[in-house]
């Protein structure tokens, strides 16, 4: 069974820089996991931040970015700031005319 | 603007079934595949399905596969999600996304969810 693993929390400083990676138990990401990554404050929906790996969302702000790093997808915040402090989701396509999609378990962002 | 409204969740015995729709606003709604997903309370983010834009195609998570089914009415800009044979584990919040266009891969548009609670 495939899983997709994320770090469970990372912290940064306001201003800093925090990358939050996206891996598979088995393999490596590549693009054709269009891999797209959420954001999730407490008692909201999620909001789009970035799809098919590194294009961002209307509306997010360019400080989110997002890339493959060696062989895990990765979003980086980049100047974080206090309202970045909350949930991040990555989300990979397994493919192959499969139609499925798989959460990873989400990384809690705190800034401070 | 684009809009999603979930509805049909609420307490429900183990056992029974259940339907969810997701009402579309604000966009042409048979041009975007449509998934749900669920979060258990406190707890992370689910995908469960996706129907294509004719909803001729559907595909499932492996841990919901026969357990849920999901489908949609055109001519109703409306999304469905049939829960049968509730499990306690079923209790979630329960959200519809928009797709990307026709494609099954990732999503844009969010709804606000309908909870969900199986409860005896």
């Amino acid at each position: 069974q495939t899983v997709v693993t994320q770090e469970s929390s990372l912290s940064v400083s306001p201003g800093g820089t925090v990358t939050l990676t996206c891996g598979l138990t088995s393999g490596s990401v590549t693009t054709d996991n269009y891999p797209s990554w959420y954001q999730q404050t407490p008692g909201q929906a999620p909001r789009t931040l970035i799809f098919s790996t590194k294009f961002r969302s209307s509306g997010v702000p360019d400080r989110f970015s997002g890339s493959i790093l060696g062989n895990k997808a990765a979003l980086t915040i980049t100047g974080a700031r206090t309202e970045d402090d909350c949930d991040y989701y990555c989300v990979l396509y397994l493919g192959s005319g499969s139609g499925i999609s798989v959460f990873g378990p989400g990384t809690k962002v705190t800034v401070l | 603007q684009v809009q999603l409204v979930e509805s049909g969740g609420g307490v429900v015995q183990p056992g029974k079934s259940l339907r969810l729709s997701c009402t579309a606003t604000g966009f042409t709604f048979s041009d975007f595949a449509m998934h749900w997903v669920r979060q258990p309370p406190g707890k992370g983010l689910e995908w469960l399905a996706v129907v294509s834009v004719t909803g001729q195609n559907d595909f499932y998570a492996d841990s919901v596969k026969g357990h849920l089914t999901i489908s949609r009415d055109n001519s109703k800009n409306t999304l469905f999600l049939q829960i049968n044979s509730l499990r306690y584990e079923d209790t979630a919040l329960y959200y519809c996304a928009r797709g990307r266009g026709y494609s099954y891969v990732g999503f844009d548009f969010w709804g606000q969810g309908s909870l969900v609670t199986v409860s005896s």
